[in-house]
């Protein structure tokens, strides 16, 4: 009940294009649902997090959606740029976890010129 | 401010050694987590410490692994005699409280290699 599913394991996008990349979690009491972005040789890096009692969130390029009903939720990045190219993560926590975050299982994205 | 300092960057160490990493929370943070992750996978949690106390430690192998955030000084995860599967990255993440959402912060991780 623990577990985030995250999909898909890599996305090639053109420069320009729409990235998206959805994630599905089962643990009801999860409360916080950040995404996270890795450059190879550096830490995950908060990009954006949403809380369930909205459904959709967005800064600059990059938005949330979420689907509380379907315990889904998924990241768009609009108007993608090979800067963009690095691995994603979605994670949950929530209800006794404290900040242990619960994460996927990692997008690689690459965003061709 | 300085971030979430974590040391060495990269540790090479022989099967049956000691692995000794390191992790400097931020500044005013008392919260710290370790998390795991192997090549091509997502990270794993495993241990929550706060200044001198263990909170969660559900994530640890229950041999050979060992965390300790002291008073003073860095939080340090310890792996006794390892083995070729310890061989992963390993990051720490600090926050100011028990909450994700409260400035929780990676630092760039340990990549330790066991040959």
């Amino acid at each position: 009940q623990q577990q985030v599913k995250q999909s898909p394991q890599s996305l090639i996008v053109q420069k320009g294009g729409i990235s998206i990349i959805n994630c599905a979690y089962e643990n009801t009491a999860f409360d916080y649902f950040p995404w996270y972005q890795q450059f190879p040789g550096k830490g995950p890096a908060l990009l954006i997090a949403i809380r369930p009692d909205v459904s959709e969130k967005k800064e600059g390029r990059f938005t949330i959606s979420f689907n509380k009903s379907a315990k889904q939720f998924s990241l768009h990045i609009m108007d993608s740029q090979p800067g963009d190219s690095a691995t994603y993560f979605c994670a949950a926590t929530g209800g006794t976890s404290y900040g242990k975050l619960t994460f996927g299982q990692g997008t690689i994205l690459t965003v061709h010129p | 401010n300085a971030g979430v300092m974590q040391n060495p960057r990269h540790l090479v160490r022989r099967r049956g050694q000691e692995a000794r990493l390191r992790c400097s929370p931020v500044k005013g943070h008392s919260h710290v987590y370790w998390y795991r992750q192997l090549p091509e996978e997502g990270l794993k949690f495993m241990v929550y410490l706060q200044k001198e106390n263990i909170i969660d430690e559900s994530g640890m192998p229950k041999e050979r692994f060992s965390a300790e955030f002291p008073k003073e000084g860095p939080s340090i995860l310890r792996i006794q005699q390892v083995v070729r599967g310890d061989s992963a990255a390993y990051f720490c993440a600090s926050s100011l409280s028990s909450r994700a959402s409260d400035g929780y912060t990676f630092g760039s991780g340990t990549r330790l290699t066991v040959v």
